[in-house]
């Protein structure tokens, strides 16, 4: 049971909206911790996709948003691409375990 | 650009040792915190430890604590996570990654089996 909770999968069609959301609680998200994501494509090592809730890296695509608000934060992908088919991981420090937190991961397919 | 390469990973019987080691290039290791992230086969991610650039100041997660002790040397670019005790369930593959915050980098990572 992982202390941020994603949904296990969500899909779309290419050139579709997705979102996947990371749900969090008062002693990490709610408490004001950055929200960060990762993409860990088939067989790879994750990859930095969004940092302080909504800041992309250098290199990463504007098709790929990050917002946060109260308890929850949530990863959006415009104009869906095949090659956005990975593993999705939500990010935060928690005050309560005094370290970060991983969400369990969300699986996107691109039908 | 930055590269991160870890090695050391293997098989090894429960309760034994192991250390891995991860050299850095491509940026002043010694102005960045470093960590180690997990991944068990097929599962999510875990923040196992972090060191500051120093070495001053560490973090373990508590299910590797009095196990495993995280160091580096600037001198050298590289960081190091040496694990003793080893149980089934650190069965994973381990990441070094720039920062402690969040990970900027990641290596390709080391795969550790404990298995008798």
């Amino acid at each position: 049971q992982s202390v941020l909770t994603q949904p296990p999968s969500v899909s779309g069609a290419p050139g579709q909206r997705v979102t996947i959301s990371c749900t969090g609680s008062s002693s990490n998200i709610g408490a004001g911790y950055d929200v960060h994501w990762y993409q860990q494509l088939p067989g790879a090592a994750p990859k930095l996709l969004i940092y302080g809730n909504t800041n992309r890296p250098s290199g990463v695509p504007d098709r790929f948003s990050g917002s946060k608000s109260g308890t929850s934060a949530s990863l959006a992908i415009t104009g869906l691409q095949a090659e956005d088919e990975a593993d999705y991981y939500c990010q935060s420090y928690d005050s309560s375990l005094s370290g970060s937190v991983f969400g369990g991961g969300t699986n996107l397919t691109v039908l | 650009q930055v590269q991160l390469v870890e090695s050391g990973g293997g098989l090894v019987t429960p309760g034994g040792s192991l250390r891995l080691s991860c050299a850095a290039s491509g940026f002043t290791f010694s102005d960045y915190y470093m960590s180690w992230i997990r991944q068990a086969p097929g599962k999510g991610l875990e923040w196992v430890s972090y060191i500051s650039s120093s070495g001053s100041t560490i973090y373990y997660t508590d299910s590797v604590k009095g196990r495993f002790t995280i160091s580096r040397d600037n001198a050298k670019n590289s960081l190091y996570l040496q694990m003793n005790s080893l149980r089934a369930e650190d069965t994973a593959v381990y990441y070094c990654a720039r920062g402690y915050k969040f990970g900027g980098n990641w290596g390709q990572g080391t795969l550790v089996t404990v298995s008798s």
